[in-house]
């Protein structure tokens, strides 16, 4: 089984300000990388797949990027809705899908 | 637009069994794969199964192999899934959600909780 890390935990940011969140996988996945919003109370939402493709109708700040073991969402200049938890998700290699544990980005 | 509303959800005592339905609407529901996703509360994201167009091919996550079966019925639009020997552990809101073509899960229902509690 893959295993996917996330890194910070959480990210303090302010409003307007850049994010960078990372992601690592345990084995190469290719560029079989997703990334996932969720925001309190709701369901994930797909932003990015294949490591950098967006999904239909997410906004041109979210971007990703990297490949094999080492993946990074970026949002450009954050806006009060993308305060969220973000997953990453792999699916190189599956059964199992495996998600990373999540990083909380949320108001400094 | 697609739609996914999952039903079924309820208390559970341990050892017990129960049925999630999840509907879609707003596709055409046959043509698309579906997964089964849980999240504990307060806890990240799990996938638990996977169900190809057909029936044909599924797969299930290690943790419920065994105790768990993927279905669909393409004429109804429905997924579902038949717990059984339910844990402590599986206490979840349980999303479906429609599949990309490789794995991704691109659109997700709202969600229906179990909690399996004596």
């Amino acid at each position: 089984e893959i295993v996917m890390t996330q890194s910070p935990a959480t990210l303090s940011v302010s409003p307007g300000e850049r994010a960078t969140l990372s992601c690592w996988a345990s084995q190469s996945v290719s560029s079989n990388l997703a990334w996932y919003q969720q925001k309190p109370g709701q369901a994930p939402r797909l932003l990015i797949y294949g490591a950098s493709t967006r999904a239909t109708g997410i906004p041109a700040r979210f971007s990703g990027s990297g490949s094999g073991t080492e993946f990074t969402l970026t949002i450009s200049s954050l806006q009060s809705e993308d305060f969220a938890v973000y997953y990453c998700q792999q699916y190189n290699n599956w059964p199992p899908i495996t998600f990373g544990p999540g990083t909380k980005v949320d108001i400094k | 637009e697609v739609h996914l509303v999952e039903s079924g959800g309820v208390v559970v005592q341990p050892g017990g069994s129960l049925r999630l339905s999840c509907v879609a609407s707003g596709f055409t529901f046959d043509d698309y794969a579906m997964h089964w996703v849980r999240q504990a509360p307060g806890k990240g994201l799990e996938w638990v199964s996977f169900i190809n167009w057909d029936g044909g091919s599924t797969y299930y996550a290690d943790s419920v192999k065994g105790r768990f079966t993927i279905s669909r019925d393409n004429s109804k639009n429905s997924l579902y899934l038949q717990m059984n020997s339910l844990r402590t552990e599986d206490t979840a809101l349980y999303y479906c959600a429609k599949a990309g073509r490789t794995g991704t899960a691109v659109h997700w229902g709202q969600g229906t909780l179990v909690t399996v509690s004596s």
